[in-house]
């Protein structure tokens, strides 16, 4: 079956500018989480959603970064007033949502903000 | 908080020369999962540890939870070059599911 997919696959922005991310997780997958990565870093954890909701948003970095999964399917990742230091690979990962359930990641979103 | 290290952070073996990475955190664990990132790739689901000195193979890869729940290894016999990538282990978050990665191990394989 399909696997999670994210576009766009690349995002070339100018600092400033608002930017949307989106996640399509696996079907019936009731939980999806965003991590970003860094260029020789793990992924870091930026959000999780149980459902509709978000049921963690600790790793959110600041009010500049929103999430929404308005229908607990689909999610988009919002960046206002992007950063230079916003440059990364975002990640979403989707998975079952029982506790522990393995985590799939979709391929990705690199973002440059120049 | 609580944090994830591995080490070491690159390694570099000749094919067929085995290879092992090592990852601790610094609070216990009720679980341990790795990942392996081709380059340029996202990272991949291995495997997941949840028993005190659980051992699983899965192929050439042999996988350690230890004791104190506290930390893991990974280690590959007769690396090939399909081998090549960067490994991760990581631990559950705060919340429920949310992972914990360590920074990884780079491994890259000469033929």
């Amino acid at each position: 079956g399909a696997g999670v997919s994210q576009t766009p696959s690349n995002k070339v922005t100018e600092k400033g500018k608002y930017v949307e991310l989106r996640c399509d997780p696996i079907s019936g997958h009731t939980a999806l989480y965003w991590y970003r990565q860094s260029l020789g870093q793990g992924p870091e954890f930026l959000i999780y959603f149980q459902g509709t909701g978000a049921a963690d948003d600790s790793g959110l970095p600041n009010d500049r970064f929103f999430a929404v999964r308005p229908e607990g399917s689909v999610s988009t990742l919002k960046i206002q007033r992007t950063e230079r230091g916003d440059s990364a690979v975002y990640l979403c990962a989707s998975s079952s949502g029982l506790a522990g359930g393995t985590q799939y990641f979709g391929p990705g979103t690199r973002l440059t903000v120049l | 908080g609580q944090q994830v290290m591995q080490i070491p952070q690159y390694q570099h073996v000749q094919e067929g020369e085995d290879f092992t990475t090592y990852c601790n955190s610094s609070t216990t664990l009720s679980n341990i999962q790795w990942y392996k990132q081709r380059p340029g790739g996202h990272p991949v689901f291995l495997i997941q540890l949840v028993k005190s000195g659980e051992v699983k193979k899965q192929k050439r890869l042999t996988f350690q939870f230890g004791e104190a729940k506290k930390n893991s290894s990974l280690h590959i016999t007769a690396t090939q070059t399909t081998d090549v990538g960067t490994y991760f282990c990581a631990g559950p978050g705060g919340s429920q599911g949310n992972l914990i990665f360590g920074k990884g191990t780079k491994l890259s394989v000469k033929p």
